[in-house]
């Protein structure tokens, strides 16, 4: 099976813009779940999505938000960035079953300037 | 709110060396741990995985865990580490509600090891 999938790779945009990132789970895995990697703060959950709905959130501003597609691929979005927004993100998915495990993918950069 | 604690943020070992990486976390239901690894440019990969049952759980590439609940502690060992260990750990937990885990996990900070030849 492909793992997971996350494009594009690296980004560069200026403060003020919005960006969107995807995420294609791996085959079969219902539940996608978004991470931020930072050096100062490390890894932070944004939002976990199941069956095109929202299942949790963390602590985040409302500028970042996301979606999940009938076919489980997900996209999350971050209006209005800030240089503080600059991370590392991470996409994972899983299978919906009681012990399940999360499979991550490569990340997108994100460098605001 | 849970939280996941890791006890040294860089350790430096030479070959051969055993490791012992630290974690804690904070939280009183039940929970579901895991270690992690990020490979210098390489995705988070999983290393092993703590559910139920027997404590003590054995990973890939040599590596183990020991569970104590009453420590709230998952520590991560090796008795021999390589250089190619050389990677960046991370313990994370999440919530084991009713059986069904959810999508949300919590990590400690990190440990970077580097193993030198």
């Amino acid at each position: 099976k492909a793992g997971v999938t996350q494009t594009p790779r690296y980004l560069i945009k200026t403060r003020g813009q919005q960006v969107t990132l995807s995420c294609s789970p791996i085959s079969g895995h219902r539940s996608v779940s978004w991470y931020q990697q930072t050096p100062g703060q490390g890894l932070q959950f944004l939002f976990e999505y199941f069956s095109e709905t929202q299942r949790n959130k963390g602590n985040f501003p409302g500028r970042f938000s996301g979606r999940q597609f009938s076919n489980s691929r997900s996209e999350m979005n971050v209006s209005t960035l800030e240089l503080g927004d600059s991370a590392l993100y991470l996409c994972a998915s899983s299978e919906e079953i009681a012990k399940n495990i999360q499979y991550f993918g490569a990340g997108t950069r994100l460098s605001v300037l | 709110a849970q939280s996941v604690s890791q006890h040294n943020h860089h350790v430096i070992l030479s070959e051969a060396a055993s490791l012992e990486l630290g974690c804690n976390y904070s939280y009183g239901g039940t929970v579901n741990l895991f270690w992690y690894v990020q490979y210098p440019g390489q995705h988070l990969q999983l290393l092993l995985k703590y559910f139920s049952g027997d404590p003590l759980v054995k990973g890939i590439k040599g590596f183990e865990a020991e569970f104590i609940k009453s420590k709230f502690s998952f520590n991560l060992r090796k008795p021999s580490v390589q250089w190619s260990d050389t990677a960046e750990y991370f313990c994370a937990v999440n919530l084991n509600a009713g059986g069904t885990s959810y999508g949300k996990l919590t990590f400690g900070q990190g440990t970077i090891l580097t193993v030198h030849p």
